[in-house]
C-alpha cells in the first residue's frame, strides 16, 4: 500500500510560468489537504478537498492559486504566473475522512523554485 | 497573537540529556493536539497525540493543560537520532474546516 505520492519532487519554474503539483492520496483516502512551507517557517494550511469538492480554501491566496481533486486521478495544485515568493515546499496530506492527525499522512513534498 | 507558538530554539543538548519543549495555542475551542517531527527537508511525521491525562511513548512524554492552553513534550535520554524539528500541531474542528495548524517548530540538535 503506497503512501501519499507527490510529484514532481523538485520543480523549477521561471517567473510568469505555471506550476502544477500533483498529489495521489493513499489508497482508500478521499480527503486531501495542501500545505505550504516557506524556508525557516512552519506549515501553513492552504486548502482541504474531497473528491470533486473544495471544502475549505481559506488558506489559499485569492489570485493565481487553484486546486482540484477530480473523480479520477490525483489532486492538482496549480499556480499561475509564478513569482519568486512562491518558492517553497508544498506538502500534501491525505486521510480516509475528516478526522484527527492520527490518520493524516503526508507526502514527501514538492519543492518549487522560481528563478 | 499567532495561533500556535513555540520556542524556535535551537536546543543543543548532549546525548543522554532530558529536554522539554513548550507550546501555547490561542484558540480555547481547539480540540485535538499533536506533536509532529520533521527531519531536514522531509515531510512531517506524527510523533504522538497529546491528551489531557498525559501520555507516554517510550522516552517521550506529552502533556496538555487546557486551562493554560499549553502543550509540552519531554524527551528523556536523548539520542543522536532525535535531532530534528519538533512541530506542535493543533486541530480545530467546526464548520467545514478540519485543518491542522502548525507551530513553526523547535529545532533540536543532540550532540555526541
Amino acid at each position: 500500500n503506497a503512501g501519499v505520492m507527490q510529484n514532481p519532487r523538485h520543480l523549477v519554474r521561471r517567473r510568469g510560468q505555471e506550476a502544477r503539483l500533483r498529489c495521489s492520496p493513499m489508497k482508500g483516502h478521499s480527503h486531501v489537504y495542501w500545505y505550504r512551507q516557506l524556508p525557516e517557517e512552519g506549515l501553513k494550511f492552504m486548502v482541504y478537498l474531497q473528491k470533486e469538492n473544495i471544502i475549505d480554501e481559506s488558506g489559499m491566496p485569492k489570485e493565481r492559486f487553484s486546486a482540484e481533486f477530480p473523480k479520477e486521478g490525483p489532486s492538482i495544485l496549480r499556480i499561475q504566473q509564478v513569482v519568486r515568493g512562491d518558492s517553497a515546499a508544498y506538502f500534501c496530506a491525505s486521510s480516509p475522512r475528516q478526522t484527527g492527525a492520527t490518520e493524516a499522512f503526508f507526502g514527501q513534498g514538492t519543492r518549487l523554485t522560481v528563478v | 497573537r499567532k495561533e500556535v507558538e513555540q520556542d524556535p530554539g535551537p536546543f543543543n543538548v548532549p546525548e543522554g540529556a532530558t529536554v522539554a519543549f513548550n507550546c501555547t495555542y490561542s484558540n480555547s475551542a481547539s480540540q485535538s493536539f499533536f506533536w509532529y517531527r520533521q527531519d531536514c527537508r522531509k515531510e512531517p511525521k506524527l510523533l504522538m497525540s497529546v491528551y489531557s491525562s498525559g501520555n507516554e511513548d517510550g522516552r517521550f512524554t506529552a502533556q496538555l493543560n487546557r486551562a493554560s492552553q499549553y502543550i509540552s513534550l519531554l524527551i528523556r535520554d536523548s539520542k543522536l537520532s532525535d535531532s530534528a524539528t519538533y512541530l506542535c500541531v493543533v486541530m480545530n474542528y467546526g464548520g467545514s474546516q478540519g485543518n491542522l495548524i502548525f507551530g513553526k517548530g523547535t529545532k533540536l540538535s543532540v550532540k555526541p
